[in-house]
């Protein structure tokens, strides 16, 4: 079955750029029934969307973070990345990767999340 | 925006559990999605179209409702279904919303 897989740097400084990539294993981020998404969770805090990509590399952003992110996608790694600038505190989360379906309107495969903490 | 209440629900395992998601505005029922998410693990899509089981989901948990009302029913509480549980809509700009969670705790 599909499995998502994120990694990236625990810790970053505030200012500086928070970089995280999904690994997708046992399906192709190619499928044309998904979108691949980001969620974050600041600690004791509810869900909140970031954006997806879908694998012609169209986006779409929350517009509450848009000016700050991009989300790309390397269909020859099965891979896609999260980039959001200009970090602050505020930014402190659990980020996760997921697999939205196009046609079921959900995310209906999650990775496990990885948490980052912005700090100097 | 998407209401959950109650904020927290407290029950004993074998009662049923009532959770309700209100929408600012009438939503496709199509679009309406419930997740389960224990602590420390990531959330698991549990309903999607308000009312269809996604794949592994016990029936005992269901789902209904439609335009700005919905509910997340689960019949007999089990041991592992104490947890905090989002409902999810689709729709324009942000395209994901989620409610801010129901935790259901062990009374």
């Amino acid at each position: 079955q599909v499995q998502l897989q994120e990694s990236g740097p625990g810790l970053v400084k505030p200012s500086e750029t928070l970089s995280l990539t999904c690994t997708v294993s046992g399906g192709s981020v190619t499928s044309t029934s998904y979108f691949w998404s980001w969620i974050r969770q600041p600690p004791g805090k509810g869900l909140e969307w970031i954006g997806y990509i879908y694998y012609s590399g169209s986006t779409n952003y929350n517009p509450s973070l848009k000016s700050r992110v991009t989300i790309s996608v390397d269909t020859s790694k099965n891979q896609f990345s999260l980039k959001l600038s200009s970090v602050t505190a505020a930014d402190t989360a659990v980020y996760y990767c997921a697999r939205s379906h196009r046609y079921l309107y959900c995310m209906d495969v999650w990775g496990k999340g990885t948490s980052v903490t912005v700090s100097s | 925006v998407l209401t959950q209440s109650p904020g927290t629900l407290s029950l004993s395992p074998g009662e049923r559990a009532t959770l309700s998601c209100r929408a600012s505005q009438s939503v496709s029922s199509s679009y309406l999605a419930w997740y389960q998410q224990k602590p420390g693990q990531a959330p698991r899509l549990l309903i999607y179209g308000a009312s269809s089981r996604a794949t592994g989901i016990p029936d005992r948990f269901s789902g209904s409702g439609s335009g700005t009302d919905f509910t997340l029913t689960i019949s007999r509480l089990e041991p592992e279904d104490f947890a905090v549980y989002y409902c999810q809509q689709y729709d324009n700009s942000p395209e994901y919303t989620f409610g801010q969670g129901t935790k259901v705790e062990i009374k």
